[in-house]
C-alpha cells in the first residue's frame, strides 16, 4: 500500500541548531514529492517539491531536501534554524501514474527555543 | 497560486445533526479535494470531488456520509451528516491547478466539534 512515514513526531530544537527530518515512502512508479509547512494559526503551505532533474532541491527560507531514490527518501534539512521556524512540517507524495491523489505523511511538529 | 477560501472557519454542533462546509477557489482548478486532519494527525483524504459528477471517496468514506457537490470549477461543498462526537476534527479543502507535479492548495480548515 502507498504510505509516507516520518521519523520524527516532536522535535525541539535551540535556535542556530541544525535540523533534518526525516521521511521515507512506499509508492510505485515515478513519484513527485512535497514539504509542506504549517504555522500556529495558518494554513498549509509548500516549502518545496521535487518531481525530477537535480536530487537536492532548495525551497523557501533556506530549507532544501534530497531525494536519494535507492533509499526511498526525500529528507528535509535547514543549517540553521530560526524561532520563526516553529511549525508542522509534512512530507507528502504523489505519483504521475497515481492520479492527482496525494498521501501525506503524520507530520512533525519543530519546537525552536529562542 | 491560489486562494482558498472556506466557511465556516470553525463550528460546534450537536450529534446527530448535519454540517455544510463550502470552499471557494480564487481561480480555476484541475482537482478539489476534501481532506480530514484529526487530532494530532496527519492529513486523510476523505474525497475528490468532480465538477458535475459524483465524488471519488476513498476507503472508509462514503457518500450517505459525506456527501460533496462540485458544481463548477471553482466551488465546492462537503457536507458531515449525522454527525457523531468521532466526527470532530478539521476538514480541509485543497486545490490542484496543474498537473501531479504541482503543489496543492489548501484553505484554512473548518475546526468542527461535535458534543
Amino acid at each position: 500500500a502507498q504510505s509516507v512515514s516520518q521519523h520524527n513526531h516532536h522535535v525541539i530544537l535551540s535556535e542556530a541548531a541544525s535540523l533534518e527530518l526525516g521521511c521515507n515512502y512506499s509508492y510505485g512508479g515515478t513519484v513527485n514529492l512535497f514539504w509542506y509547512v504549517q504555522y500556529p494559526g495558518q494554513h498549509l503551505q509548500l516549502l518545496l517539491k521535487y518531481f525530477s532533474g537535480d536530487p537536492l532541491v532548495k525551497g523557501i527560507k533556506g530549507f532544501e531536501a534530497e531525494f536519494i531514490k535507492s533509499k526511498f527518501s526525500f529528507n528535509l534539512r535547514k543549517p540553521s534554524v530560526q524561532w520563526s521556524d516553529t511549525a508542522e512540517y509534512f512530507c507528502a507524495v504523489n505519483s504521475n501514474t497515481g492520479g492527482f491523489k496525494t498521501i501525506f505523511g503524520a507530520g512533525t511538529r519543530l519546537f525552536v527555543k529562542a | 497560486s491560489a486562494v482558498i477560501s472556506q466557511k465556516p472557519s470553525r463550528d460546534i454542533c450537536q450529534r446527530g445533526t448535519s454540517l455544510t462546509i463550502q470552499c471557494q477557489v480564487d481561480s480555476q482548478v484541475t482537482m478539489m479535494f476534501w481532506y480530514r486532519q484529526q487530532p494530532g494527525q496527519s492529513l486523510t483524504l476523505i474525497a475528490t470531488a468532480n465538477q458535475g459528477s459524483e465524488a471519488t471517496y476513498e476507503s472508509g468514506f462514503v457518500i450517505d456520509k459525506f456527501p460533496i457537490s462540485r458544481p463548477n470549477l471553482t466551488f465546492s461543498t462537503l457536507t458531515v451528516s449525522n454527525m457523531s462526537p468521532e466526527d470532530s476534527s478539521i476538514y480541509l479543502c485543497s486545490a490542484l491547478l496543474g498537473g501531479s507535479n504541482q503543489p496543492q492548495h489548501f484553505g484554512d480548515g473548518t475546526r468542527l466539534s461535535i458534543l
